[in-house]
Formats: C-alpha cells, sequence, structure tokens
C-alpha cells in the first residue's frame, strides 16, 4: 500500500501568512494527488487534482505542485475562512489513501 | 446542483450488521464511479470501497474486506454499503463521494452518516 505522509500535521498562522504544507508518498504516484480541505462537522472539499488543477470555484490564492513523491499545497495569504484540516489523497493505485492530515489553526 | 445524501446510520451491536445507502441527485449516477470514505471521531480519512460505473469492478480496504460490501442500483439511482461483523473500530462517520475521471480525484462528498458500533 502506498503511504503519504503531511508535514505538518498541526500549523499556527496568521491572516496574511504564506501557508506550506507538504505530502510525501512512500512510492512514485506520478500526478495522482488530490487536496482535500476538511472544517469541522462537514464533509471534505476537493480544492486540488493532479497535484496542481485547482477545482472550479476555489480561490486562487491556493496552489498546488509536485509529482512523483513529493507535493506541496500553498495557500499564498491565509484568509480567515482557510483555517481548517486539509489532507492530501492518492489515486495512483488501490486501496487509495489519505494523508495524516494538517490542521491549521488561528495564531 | 450535484447532491449525494447518505442515510442508514445508527447504533449497532459488535458483530452487527447495517446497511447504508446513498442517494445521488444532480448527474447522471450511471455514468459515475463512486466511493465510500470513513472518518472515526476525531481522526482522518479512511477509504472504503470503490465501485465502478456499471457495479462490474469494486475494491476495497483490507479493514473491511470480507465484511463489507458495496454495491449499486443503477435503475434505482442508489449506492449501497452492506457491513457486516461489525467491530467497534467501525465506529465513523460514512461518507459516500462521486469520482471525478479527468483529474482523478473525489469532486462531490455527501453529508456523511454516522455509524456507532457499541454494546
Amino acid at each position: 500500500d502506498i503511504q503519504l505522509t503531511q508535514s505538518p500535521s498541526f500549523l499556527s498562522a496568521s491572516v496574511g501568512d504564506r501557508v506550506t504544507i507538504t505530502c510525501r508518498a512512500s512510492q512514485d504516484i506520478s500526478s495522482y494527488l488530490a487536496w482535500y480541505q476538511q472544517k469541522p462537522g462537514k464533509a471534505p472539499k476537493l480544492l486540488m487534482s493532479a497535484a496542481s488543477t485547482l477545482q472550479s470555484g476555489v480561490p486562487s490564492r491556493f496552489s498546488g505542485s509536485g509529482s512523483g513523491t513529493e507535493f506541496t499545497l500553498t495557500i499564498s495569504s491565509l484568509q480567515p475562512e482557510d483555517f481548517a484540516t486539509y489532507y492530501c489523497q492518492q489515486l495512483n493505485s488501490y486501496p487509495l489513501t489519505f494523508g495524516g492530515g494538517t490542521k491549521v489553526e488561528i495564531k | 446542483q450535484v447532491q449525494l445524501v447518505e442515510s442508514g446510520g445508527g447504533v449497532v451491536q459488535p458483530g452487527g450488521s447495517l446497511r447504508l445507502s446513498c442517494a445521488p441527485s444532480g448527474f447522471t449516477f450511471s455514468n459515475y464511479d463512486i466511493h465510500w470514505v470513513r472518518q472515526a471521531p476525531g481522526k482522518g480519512l479512511e477509504w472504503v470501497a470503490f465501485i465502478q460505473y456499471d457495479g462490474r469492478d469494486k475494491y476495497y480496504a483490507d479493514s473491511v474486506k470480507g465484511r463489507f460490501t458495496i454495491s449499486r442500483d443503477n435503475s434505482k439511482n442508489t449506492l449501497y454499503l452492506q457491513m457486516n461483523s461489525l467491530r467497534a473500530e467501525d465506529t465513523a462517520v460514512y461518507y459516500c463521494a462521486k469520482h471525478q475521471e479527468a483529474h482523478p480525484s473525489f469532486d462531490y462528498w455527501g453529508q456523511g452518516t454516522l455509524v456507532t458500533v457499541s454494546s
């Protein structure tokens, strides 16, 4: 099974900060990586697919990069509505797997 | 607009069974692959099962293989998850999610249904 390791698992930041979350895969997954945002009590929301393709309606302050085994999600200027937990997911092979999550909290 | 609505959750004793349903709308259900994903209280996301658009191909997480069965009835526009031999560790919110083929990902999710396995 492909393991995804997200770092950091917890991040404290201020409004306006640039934030970067890393997701490392245990083997090459090409660009078959998605990023999701989840707020408490809500279903996850798709932000990014194919590592760097922004989902329709997602603000352009979100960007993704990477391929192979190392990927990043960047929020260029953190907004109040961005405080949430972020998950990466690999869709290269079954069983599909998610990273452990990164909780972004207000400093 | 696209919606997925799960139902069927509840409290069940260890060793018991439960069947979850997912009712999609706003898209042609029979054209799309669908997944089940779960989230234990306070924990991360865990992919559970996949079913191809026509029901022919299915995959399962090792943690549920042999106990859970995913199925769909395209004539009734409904997805199912039959859960047998339930364990305490199956306690979670269960989400159905639509597969996006063009850029593989889960583009729409239901609101989730809570399954609690407890005596």
